[in-house]
């Protein structure tokens, strides 16, 4: 089985401020992890996904994420938040094994940026 | 490159009544996917197609629900009859290939309301 969790419901920032939404993941075997953003009324948008190899992702819009296994976690981050990134945030997880085709979202999280 | 469309893209129905929704995919994009979200939570998967094969349908309500992918490109989803519990916002995503970790591209979707 799969599952991720985002512990944050809503996450408060101000403008230029680094941000970070965490998530944090369960799998039997190894993940593939992504990241997907929702304006209002728009389907999600993707921003960047980690297979393999380096821990730490570059996605759009200037974000990245930090795999870390030991932790189970794979955080989205962005060294200075605009307030146009408000939106919601959401991480999905992947199980390599057992032949998943499928992700498996978490409920989202609210990004606030504040001017 | 056309995203995903999704008509249509606000649907109002009373309970007990039949409704659709359709999407055509990215182009040469093999595999289709239908996601329910609900008000607060991520998109939950309700069947997959593989070309014109519906592969992982778990999760699809059969005895309301149903899909289908003519020639593997356009997919309808229909729900008859509709349930209050139905009211979501119905999300359509296509990605190349399944098999491989790829992003999906996801529709604006249909939001649902059954009154």
């Amino acid at each position: 089985a799969q599952s991720v969790a985002q512990p944050e419901d809503q996450v408060n920032v101000a403008e230029g401020n680094p941000l970070t939404v965490k998530c944090t993941y369960s799998v039997s075997g190894n993940p593939y992890l992504f990241w997907y953003v929702q304006y209002p009324n728009r389907g999600l948008q993707f921003l960047l996904k980690y297979i393999t190899g380096d821990n730490l992702v570059k996605g759009s819009y200037g974000f990245e994420a930090e795999f870390n296994k030991s932790q189970t976690s794979f955080h989205l981050k962005k060294p200075s938040a605009l307030v146009s990134d408000s939106a919601l945030y959401f991480c999905a997880v992947r199980d390599i094994r057992g032949g998943s085709y499928i992700p498996t979202f978490g409920r989202g999280t609210s990004l606030i940026v504040h001017p | 490159e056309a995203g995903v469309v999704q008509s249509p893209r606000y649907k109002i129905i009373e309970k007990k009544q039949p409704v659709a929704f359709w999407c055509n995919p990215i182009s040469g994009h093999n595999t289709l996917y239908w996601y329910r979200q609900n008000l607060g939570q991520g998109p939950e998967l309700l069947i997959r197609y593989e070309n014109e094969e519906a592969v992982d349908d778990s999760q699809l309500p059969k005895d309301r629900f149903s899909a289908e992918r003519l020639k593997g490109v356009d997919s309808t989803l229909k729900i008859q009859p509709a349930e209050l519990g139905d009211s979501a916002v119905y999300l359509c995503a296509s990605s190349l290939v399944a098999t491989q970790p790829d992003e999906q591209y996801f529709g604006p979707g249909t939001r649902l309301t059954v009154t």
